[in-house]
């Protein structure tokens, strides 16, 4: 199965401590998205990439969050200084171009 | 800004009844989709709807969309237990055919009781 893929799958970090989480694309699709989900809501968008252009970050995506996409194929995402309101799933998902977006299982964050 | 409302929040219905889900959204949009959520999992694709009045069914769900009226709906017939999970509908804030970000409904939790 080639889906999307995520790394690590479960995260406990201590508060102030910076993590970093990866997601690997399908291989043909141009197109990379983070989103992250609280605990019963919807997942609200991060940002994304196309090829490895940033092309929208959302006003949720903090100074203390960065993303990158290195040679257009995987992405990581790095959060610095956690806090607690950051424990939350990170949703990566993939497509191409226009095409419908596929989701990645997801890293669940746990700050402490 | 696009918003996206999902109603019910909770829903709990009985094995073999019928129900719908609603689904509006606020601004001009050419796709939407149904996602199924089990807890502590990811997002498994049920439908995606591209075009006015468009109507896709699989097993005891359909789904269908009515752009005029930005409405959506998810119904469920002959509710069984398998069933129960959260469902969210997610509207894609791109135009002319580009899918940017997807703009999701706070979700319905959905319990089917026995």
């Amino acid at each position: 199965d080639t889906g999307v893929s995520q790394d690590p799958r479960h995260k406990i970090t201590k508060r102030g401590q910076n993590v970093t989480f990866r997601c690997d694309p399908i291989s043909e699709h141009n197109r990379l998205y983070w989103y992250r989900q609280t605990l019963g809501q919807g997942p609200e968008f991060l940002t994304y990439f196309q090829n490895e252009a940033q092309l929208e970050k959302s006003r949720l995506l903090s100074d203390r969050f960065s993303a990158e996409r290195p040679k257009g194929s995987f992405s990581t995402l790095e959060i610095q200084r956690t806090e607690q309101g950051d424990s939350a799933m990170y949703l990566c998902a993939s497509s191409f171009y226009s095409y419908e977006q596929y989701f990645g299982p997801g890293t669940r964050l746990t700050v402490t | 800004e696009l918003k996206v409302e999902q109603n019910p929040l909770f829903l709990s219905m009985q094995e073999g009844k019928n129900y719908t889900i609603y689904c509006n959204y606020s601004t001009t949009s050419d796709r939407l989709y149904w996602y199924r959520q089990d807890p502590g999992k990811s997002l498994e694709s049920l439908f995606v709807l591209l075009s006015n009045g468009a109507v896709k069914q699989e097993g005891r769900l359909m789904a269908s969309l009515d752009t005029k009226a930005r409405l959506s709906t998810l119904h469920i017939t002959a509710a069984v237990h398998d069933l129960s999970a959260t469902y969210f509908c997610a509207v894609d804030s791109g135009t002319q055919g580009g899918s940017e970000k997807l703009v999701f409904g706070k979700g319905t939790k959905l319990t089917v009781n026995p």
